[in-house]
Parts: structure tokens; sequence; C-alpha cells
């Protein structure tokens, strides 16, 4: 089963409103996620590092304020994109660590439409 | 800056031709995996390659890490229609699960 649940696994909104996805670890405790971006036809860029408890550590270039990371609790980290526009449309993945085994998982995805 | 880059990015060829799909670095990593991705899903994990020289088969699929860790290739063997998918490089700089991600090669394998 998986070990990893992202949730919606789709959503449309209008341009100027927010949209929430969810991350979850569902066999274990995660205290750092990863949250990822992917255009079609192109490989996943890493948007920021999700670390429970404390404030998210985001790549060079993407906007904080833009992308708002919230990580809880030690199985969930919500990624709240802000005034979403047609731009922002893109496939947003997270993947969880294993702090024990090391093993690193991903979900299934979020397929993000503005209109 | 790519730190990983992935060659080809796109590669159609007939079934049973064989393939080889490239990721080189300037960097050392301190592991490399190999994924596979299908349409509207996340990444599925192939093979994670640890030692310098380490080479691991999956059926069809040889996997090589570098013998200084820089770089890593995939070869499949006999490629059938089922192979087709994105394949992604990834490598890991230490044990805390970021992983740095090559461009991907599209493969399409035609029956």
């Amino acid at each position: 089963g998986a070990v990893v649940s992202q949730h919606p696994s789709r959503v449309i909104c209008k341009s100027g409103t927010s949209v929430k996805i969810e991350c979850r670890s569902l066999d274990f405790q995660a205290t750092t996620m990863f949250w990822y971006r992917q255009f079609p036809k192109q490989s996943l860029m890493l948007m920021a590092t999700s670390n429970e408890g404390s404030k998210a550590t985001y790549e060079q270039g993407v906007e904080k304020d833009k992308f708002l990371i919230n990580h809880a609790s030690l199985t969930l980290s919500t990624l709240t994109v802000t005034s979403a526009h047609p731009e922002d449309s893109s496939f947003y993945i997270c993947s969880t660590v294993n702090s024990v085994t090391g093993e690193l998982f991903f979900g299934e995805g979020s397929r993000l439409t503005v209109l | 800056t790519q730190l990983l880059e992935q060659s080809p990015q796109f590669l159609s060829i007939q079934e049973g031709e064989n393939l080889t799909v490239y990721c080189n670095s300037s960097s050392v990593f301190s592991s490399l995996q190999w994924y596979r991705q299908e349409p509207g899903e996340g990444p599925v994990l192939l093979v994670t390659v640890v030692t310098g020289g380490e080479v691991k088969k999956l059926k069809r699929l040889t996997f090589q890490f570098g013998d200084a860790r820089k770089d890593s290739s995939l070869h499949i063997t006999a490629a059938q229609p089922g192979d087709t998918g994105l394949y992604l490089c990834a490598g890991a700089r230490n044990q805390g699960g970021k992983l740095i991600f090559g461009q991907g090669t599209e493969l399409s394998v035609k029956p």
C-alpha cells in the first residue's frame, strides 16, 4: 500500500484563489518532507524542504510567500499556493524520508490547473 | 545550474533495441537513484547505487555507478513497449533525503 498520500490528486481553481495540497506520511513519522514541482515532460524541481515544527527551507528562486508550507505534525505537511495564477499550473509532488531506514518515498502527485 | 546532466532527454526506439541513458555530474554523490515515472503519477524507485563502480541488474535493466560516484548509467536490453516512460536519475549528497534530479529521459518504445 501507499506509504505517502497526497490530496487532492487533481484540483482546478480560478486565478487569484489559494489552493492547499496535503502530504501525509502513512507508515512512519516524518520530521522532513520535500516538495517538488514538475512541468509536463520535465524533471522534478525541488521547491522546499519541510521541517516539522520549524520553518521550511526554500530553494533559490522559490517565493516563500507564494508557496506556504506548514509541517505542523509528524505525519502531515501542507503546501498552499496563494493567489494562484495560470503559470502556477503544474504537477506538485511530495516525498518523505524514513529517518530510521533512510528510505525515500514519493506521493502520487497533485495536478493543479489554474484557470 | 543543472548539477546532474541527464542524456538523452528524448529517445524513440523500436522494440528489441538496446539503449543507454547517462547521468553525469562534476559533484560526488553519496548515492544515486533511478526512477521511472508514468504520466500523472509519482516517480517509482527502480534502484539505488551507493558504492563506486557498483553494478546492479533488474531483469533487462543494468545500472552502473561510476568509480568516482559522479556519474551513472542505465542500460536497457531488448526494450519493450512496456518500458515506455520517463526515466529520472537523482543524486543524494547525504542521508537527509534531499535529491537533485537530472532532466529526465522520455523513452518511447514502438512495437
